[in-house]
């Protein structure tokens, strides 16, 4: 099983301003890395997959960056609506597919 | 529009049995793999089965092989996960996603999920 694992767990960050969320993998997934955006009582949504490619209808502010077992997701400046949950997933191993825990974005 | 929408869920006892449907509309079914994602409350997402366009692959996590069992009805446009033997830790929010992306079979694949639907909510207790 790969393991995913996310950092910081939280993360508070003003409005305007720049936040950076990492995920790690416990062994290569190449670039089969994906994040999703989860607000309160909604289904997750695809922002960047590939690792670094925008999903349909995604802003520019969301960038990816990363491959083998280190990524991170960069969001320029943050929106209201941009506080939420975020989780990394890994796709390279299709017979068990893996999520990190997620990282909470706050307001600060 | 693309849309899926779960129904089924519900209060169950453990040791029980439900099944999970999910209608999908606004794209061509049967030329996507789809999936069962599930979030126990306040947690995590967690996999539990994907599916092949025809139904010929099938694959799920560790701790539901045995129990669960996922199926799809491509004239129907629809998605089913039969749970059995129920759990209180399969207590969850059920999620049926699309898998971007087109054929492709076993480690060959390499898709992320680009539409979800809403979820069901599912709780095993007595």
């Amino acid at each position: 099983e790969i393991v995913m694992t996310q950092s910081p767990a939280t993360l508070s960050v003003s409005p305007g301003e720049r936040a950076t969320l990492s995920c790690r993998a416990s062994q290569s997934v190449g670039t089969n890395l994906a994040w999703y955006q989860q607000k309160p009582g909604q289904a997750p949504r695809l922002l960047i997959y590939g690792a670094s490619t925008r999903g349909t209808g995604i802003p520019a502010r969301f960038s990816g960056s990363g491959s083998g077992t280190e990524f991170t997701l960069t969001i320029s400046s943050l929106q209201s609506e941009d506080f939420a949950v975020y989780y990394c997933q890994q796709y390279n191993n299709w017979l068990l597919i893996t999520f990190g825990p997620g990282t909470k974005l706050d307001i600060k | 529009e693309v849309q899926l929408v779960e129904s089924g869920g519900g209060l169950v006892q453990p040791g029980g049995s439900l099944r999970l449907s999910c209608a999908v509309s606004g794209f061509t079914f049967d030329n996507y793999w789809m999936s069962w994602v599930r979030q126990a409350p306040g947690k995590g997402l967690e996999w539990v089965a994907n599916i092949k366009q025809d139904g010929s692959e099938k694959y799920f996590v560790d701790s539901v092989k045995g129990r669960f069992t996922i199926s799809r009805d491509n004239a129907k446009n629809s998605l089913y996960l039969q749970m059995n033997n129920l759990r209180a830790e399969d207590t969850a929010v059920y999620y049926c996603a699309r898998v971007r992306g087109g054929y492709c079979s076993g480690d060959s694949c390499h898709h992320p999920f680009d539409y979800w639907g809403q979820g069901t909510l599912v709780t095993v207790s007595s």
